[in-house]
């Protein structure tokens, strides 16, 4: 059975700094890997997307990096903003269906 | 338009109510998907739709029904729901199956209170 490991489960940063989060997956036969954000009380917004035969992919200030053989993403977070703060959660996907796997999660709290 | 749009967004009921919660997006989207999720917890899957029809059910109690109409809409009803039953539900929809790109949208959720 899958399962899905975020750490830290927490993270407070000043403004401006660079940060990591990690996710790891016990199965490596994955289909693809999504990074999602949740505000408190609100629904997912999908960040990133990364098939497993990436290697990662960039959207603005977010850089997320996928090792399949190591079961292991990152999400690089440049130039951190308050608006940023946010809970981090991954989900991988095991074959073509539909089910997603997800982690606990990282709150991330950046502070002006 | 990347919206999902689910209504209505907060609900408090009893535990004799019959209520429903909807879920609607034109993306094009043939998947859709309710999902529960508790404070502090990752969402959880409860029902996925494709084409309209009930593709996987995560052994969810019958006192929760889905119900797709047509493939923008998605309902969820409820019927003699318990406290512990108290959660945000979120709706999400995806291109089908087997696309190479089938990022999963979410709704706002409904947060829902039983009494």
């Amino acid at each position: 059975k899958q399962e899905v490991t975020q750490i830290p489960a927490a993270l407070s940063v000043p403004e401006g700094e660079n940060l990591v989060l990690n996710c790891s997956f016990t199965d490596s036969a994955i289909y693809n890997l999504q990074w999602f954000r949740q505000d408190p009380g609100k629904g997912l917004t999908s960040l990133l997307l990364i098939q497993s035969s990436q290697r990662e992919q960039t959207s603005g200030r977010l850089n997320a990096s996928l090792d399949k053989s190591s079961g292991r993403s990152t999400l690089y977070i440049a130039a951190s903003q308050p608006g940023d703060s946010a809970t981090y959660l991954c989900a991988v996907k095991e074959g073509s269906n539909y089910k997603l796997t997800f982690g606990k999660g990282t709150l991330l709290t950046v502070n002006p | 338009d990347t919206e999902v749009t689910q209504t209505p967004k907060h609900l408090v009921m009893g535990m004799t109510n019959k209520k429903s919660l909807k879920c609607e997006q034109h993306m094009g989207h043939r998947a859709m998907y309710w999902y529960k999720q508790k404070a502090k917890k990752p969402p959880e899957l409860m029902f996925v739709y494709s084409y309209e029809k009930l593709s996987i059910n995560e052994s969810v109690p019958s006192r929760f029904s889905p119900e797709c109409p047509n493939s923008s809409l998605l309902n969820l009803h409820l019927h003699a729901l318990q406290p512990e039953d108290s959660a945000l539900y979120l709706c999400a929809s995806s291109q089908a199956a087997g696309k190479v790109k089938n990022i999963q949208y979410f709704g706002a959720g409904t947060r829902l209170s039983v009494l």
